[in-house]
């Protein structure tokens, strides 16, 4: 079955303690990228991949990594959580670009 | 900037009847947009998506969606909606060059029996 798998689907974590959530699609996807859901503000861009060898920023990169070591897997990496950084994470992919993208289930992550 | 806004953050409708949900871009280019439904627990699903063209566009699931570039809009039709259409909704316009989908801040659809 084609799918973007996230994991873990929730996590609680505490401040400062490094975390990551992983991403992998199975639909040899080149484009990757990362957004957080929040309340009232829809879905915002935090890191895109248009392949294994480009990535870049997208509209709130602070205080999150991502790699793209091989085309399968893009993992979202919090150095040093904060609070402000719970939010509702989605994984999404696409052959290129966003014209039509495939989205994991989500992360639920809280900071506390 | 781009920005895309769902005026209505929730609507209630009747099983069976009738459903817009509305969307206004602003977007200086040519928007590419398009329609995302997010069922409970669930990621993203595309319903449709506007590049070109036929300014009337159909989706999945009975959905359909117009675009007037005059009124910036691009409003979710569906004639008859089902239970099962309770989710919520998202538009978004795809930003040429950023390689990012903008998206509006949803419009939650509830379904009365």
């Amino acid at each position: 079955e084609a799918q973007v798998t996230q994991n873990p689907r929730y996590l609680i974590t505490v401040t400062g303690k490094k975390l990551t959530v992983t991403c992998s699609q199975n639909m040899n996807h080149e484009y990757m990228s990362w957004y957080r859901q929040d309340p009232g503000l829809g879905l915002r861009q935090i890191y895109y991949s248009m392949n294994v060898e480009v990535t870049d920023k997208g509209d709130v990169p602070e205080g999150y990594k991502v790699s793209r070591k091989e085309k399968r897997n893009f993992p979202l990496i919090l150095e040093s959580p904060s609070p402000n950084q719970t939010s509702l994470y989605f994984c999404a992919s696409s052959f290129s670009g966003y014209e039509k993208l495939f989205f994991g289930s989500g992360t639920q992550l809280s900071v506390l | 900037a781009q920005s895309v806004t769902q005026p209505d953050i929730h609507i209630t409708v009747s099983e069976g009847a009738s459903l817009e949900l509305r969307c206004n871009y602003s977007y200086g280019a040519t928007p590419y947009l398009f329609w995302y439904v997010q069922s409970p627990g669930q990621g993203l699903q595309l319903l449709l998506k506007y590049f070109s063209g036929d300014t009337l566009v159909q989706g999945i699931k009975g959905f359909e969606a117009e675009f007037k570039r005059s009124q910036s809009s691009f409003n979710l039709r569906k004639p008859s909606v089902h239970w099962s259409d309770a989710a919520e909704y998202f538009c978004a316009v795809g930003i040429q060059g950023a390689q990012k989908l903008v998206f509006g801040q949803g419009t939650r659809l509830t379904i009365n029996p």
